[in-house]
């Protein structure tokens, strides 16, 4: 079973900029969450996508990210413009719909804003 | 929002010795996840505990979730390099089943 895909892997920009990751999830997977992890700390939700709906967006900064996932399949998660603070490896993760299903994540994007 | 804190932050120990490491809440959790990070890739699932007093073994991993439900250990007997990483307890936030992360416990095993 293929994994959770996401691209590019590494990315610096400069601030104001934008930037935008793709995550292909496992097949067949209903949820996708988009988290970000700040060094040192534990992935924090951004946003839940059940199908190509939103579950959760609570945390997710609206005035600079974006999300979609169209067809319930792909997602993309866009920032606009960048700032220092953003500076995080981006994690996507796919799970089978219901409670205390596995997560199963993929490798991250490391962005890096100067 | 339903905090879940991580003890000890950093942990640097020898091949060969054992170690524990905590996860504790003040709410109470139906289910815990514990995940495992090496550098560079995302987190894995190592185990999910949903009965208060449960004990699960994977190896030389043994997980115990707390009566209430509000906290969790790992410990790990005779540690080896691998595995070092970044441990991560996670916990169904507000009712939802999305899974929010502690900090961590980093734990680096020299050989």
């Amino acid at each position: 079973e293929a994994g959770v895909a996401q691209s590019p892997r590494y990315k610096i920009i400069e601030k104001r900029q934008s930037v935008a990751f793709w995550c292909n999830p496992i097949s067949g997977h209903a949820t996708l969450y988009w988290y970000q992890q700040i060094l040192g700390q534990g992935p924090k939700l951004l946003i839940q996508f059940q199908n190509n709906g939103v579950v959760d967006d609570s945390q997710l900064p609206k005035d600079r990210f974006s999300a979609e996932r169209l067809k319930g399949v792909d997602s993309t998660l866009k920032i606009q413009p960048a700032k220092l603070e953003d500076s995080a490896v981006y994690l996507c993760a796919s799970s089978r719909q219901g409670a205390n299903t596995e997560a199963f994540f993929g490798q991250g994007t490391r962005l890096t804003v100067v | 929002t339903q905090l879940l804190e991580q003890s000890p932050q950093f942990l640097s120990i020898q091949e060969g010795e054992n170690l524990t490491v905590y996860c504790n809440s003040s709410s109470v959790f139906s289910s815990l996840q514990w995940y495992r990070q090496e550098p560079g890739e995302g987190p894995v699932l190592l185990v999910t505990v949903v009965t208060g007093g449960e004990v699960k073994k994977l190896k030389r991993l043994t997980f115990q979730f707390g009566d209430a439900r509000k906290d969790s250990s790992l410990h790990i007997t005779a540690a080896q390099t691998g595995d070092t990483g970044l441990y991560l307890c996670a916990g169904p936030s507000g009712g939802s089943y999305i899974p929010t992360f502690g900090r961590g416990t980093s734990l680096i095993v020299h050989p």
